[in-house]
């Protein structure tokens, strides 16, 4: 079964930085690849999905992540981070009739 | 706009009540699932179903039962409710179960 890693709990940047959020997936497959944001109170809002071909995939609110094979990653990436991104993100992987998901990073905005 | 409605938000029950979580999803989708989230932990899947009357265990399902009568709504119920199945439970629908899964706002249950 596949599984998926995120090594960061907690991460802070400030209002205006870049942000990347690490995502490492364990799968024999292509796997597909979802990240989701979830605010306080809120359920989780899909925020990208990565499926097949641009290993570079555009979502919502700004964000991209990167699908890197060799390297089994699917990391979430945005260039310049507002405070209303202040949330918890979560990695999935889907494949073989399952899907998995990371147990989420917390983002802190600072102002 | 597809949705996934949760009933309640907040829920305060008492230790051994019988308590019903329901959900109902507009998008005919055959993939119904009710998470756990805990900090920490992240998402837990208690039970998923994937079509009328069919259901199967997830990952923690102990002290858990569903019930999937019709297509759109798929409920949660805690047997008899014990102190630490107090968190947030999210429910969610897909079309597949490797495909994205669209989630409710969760409901937060405290039990006393």
């Amino acid at each position: 079964a596949q599984s998926v890693t995120q090594p960061d709990i907690h991460i802070t940047v400030s209002e205006g930085a870049s942000l990347e959020l690490r995502c490492n997936y364990s799968y024999g497959a292509t796997p597909y690849l979802f990240w989701y944001v979830q605010s306080p109170g809120q359920g989780l809002q899909l925020l990208l999905k990565y499926f097949s071909g641009d290993t570079l995939v555009q979502g919502i609110k700004g964000f991209e992540a990167e699908f890197k094979r060799s390297q089994s990653s699917f990391n979430l990436r945005k260039p310049s981070v507002h405070w209303s991104d202040a949330a918890e993100y979560f990695c999935a992987v889907g494949g073989n009739n399952d899907m998995r998901f990371g147990a989420g990073t917390r983002l802190t905005v600072k102002p | 706009d597809v949705k996934v409605t949760q009933s309640s938000r907040y829920l305060v029950k008492r230790t051994g009540e019988k308590v019903f979580l329901e959900c109902v999803q507009d998008m005919d989708h055959e993939n119904m699932f009710w998470y756990r989230q805990d900090p920490g932990l992240g998402l837990r899947l208690i039970y998923f179903s994937y079509d009328v009357k069919m259901k199967e265990k997830g990952d923690i399902p102990e002290g858990y039962s569903v019930s999937r009568e019709k297509k759109e709504r798929f409920s949660l119920i805690l047997e008899s409710a014990s102190t630490n199945q107090t968190s947030m439970y999210l429910c969610a629908s897909s079309s597949r179960r490797s495909q994205p899964q669209h989630f409710g706002d969760g409901t937060r249950l405290s039990i006393l």
